[in-house]
C-alpha cells in the first residue's frame, strides 16, 4: 500500500517567511511523528501525535515552530519567522500506535533551505 | 537524558568482508531498539529491531543482540555487498515515549 508522503520534497525561503510542511501518513495509523535531519545535530525527535493529540512536543526547539493534526490523520509542521539554522531535511514518520508495535515508518522528507 | 553511541563513519569495506558497526546506549527504562538503514538517496527504513535483553535482530544478512549488561546493540554482517553502502542509524525508543533517539549515523563503503 501506499507509504508516507511528505510535501513539498524541497522548499527553499527566505530567512523571516513562514513555511508549512505537510504529512499524510499511512493509512489507519494513529501515531504521526516529526523529527528532523541536519548536518550539525544529526536525527532530533520535533512532535509525537496519538490521533490529534500532541502528548509529546518537547523536541521542539523553539516557540516559532508549531504542528497541529486533524482529522487523525494529515499532520502539518508550521515554521515562523524562518531562521538559517532551520534548513534541514525535516521528516515524518507514522505508526499503527499498538503497543506491541514499535516500528515506525518514515516518509521521503521535505528538504528546507532558508537563504 | 537517553542518548545513542555510535562509531564514527565512513566505514570501508571491500566486498565480501565481515562489517561490525558498534552501537552502545545511555537510557533511564527499558528500551526497544533498532537499526535504521538510509540508502542513497532514498528515506529511513526499518532494519532489525530487538525489544528486550538478550533478543536478536535479524534481516537481509544482518544480525544485532540487545546485551543490557554492556549496554549495546552492535550490528554485524558476515559478507557484505556494495548495495550494502548505506548510512546506518542506531535508535532506542525509551520505556513510556514513543520518540526515537538517533545515533549520529555511521556510512558505510563497500568497494567491489
Amino acid at each position: 500500500g501506499a507509504g508516507v508522503s511528505q510535501s513539498p520534497s524541497n522548499k527553499v525561503t527566505e530567512k523571516g517567511k513562514d513555511v508549512e510542511l505537510r504529512c499524510d501518513p499511512i493509512s489507519g495509523h494513529t501515531a504521526l511523528y516529526w523529527y528532523r535531519q541536519s548536518l550539525g545535530q544529526g536525527l532530533e525527535f520535533l512532535i509525537y501525535f496519538q490521533g490529534n493529540s500532541a502528548p509529546d512536543k518537547s523536541g521542539l526547539p523553539s516557540d516559532r515552530f508549531s504542528a497541529e493534526r486533524t482529522g487523525g490523520s494529515v499532520s502539518t509542521l508550521t515554521i515562523q519567522r524562518t531562521q538559517q539554522e532551520d534548513s534541514a531535511v525535516y521528516l515524518c514518520a507514522s505508526s499503527p500506535g499498538q503497543l506491541s508495535s514499535y516500528e515506525q515508518y518514515f516518509g521521503p522528507g521535505t528538504r528546507l533551505t532558508v537563504t | 537524558g537517553d542518548s545513542v553511541t555510535q562509531m564514527e563513519g565512513p566505514v570501508t569495506l571491500s566486498e565480501e568482508a565481515f562489517l561490525t558497526i558498534n552501537c552502545t546506549y545511555t537510557a533511564t527504562g527499558y528500551p526497544s531498539l533498532f537499526w535504521y538503514v538510509q540508502y542513497p538517496g532514498e528515506g529511513l527504513q526499518l532494519l532489525l529491531k530487538a525489544t528486550k535483553a538478550d533478543d536478536k535482530g535479524s534481516n537481509k544478512g544482518f544480525e544485532a543482540t540487545y546485551r543490557k549488561e554492556t549496554t549495546s546493540f552492535h550490528l554485524e554482517k558476515g559478507s557484505v555487498q556494495v548495495s550494502d553502502s548505506a548510512v546506518y542509524f542506531c535508535a532506542l525508543e525509551d520505556t513510556g515515549r514513543r520518540a526515537l533517539t538517533f545515533g549520529s549515523g555511521t556510512r558505510l563503503q563497500v568497494q567491489p
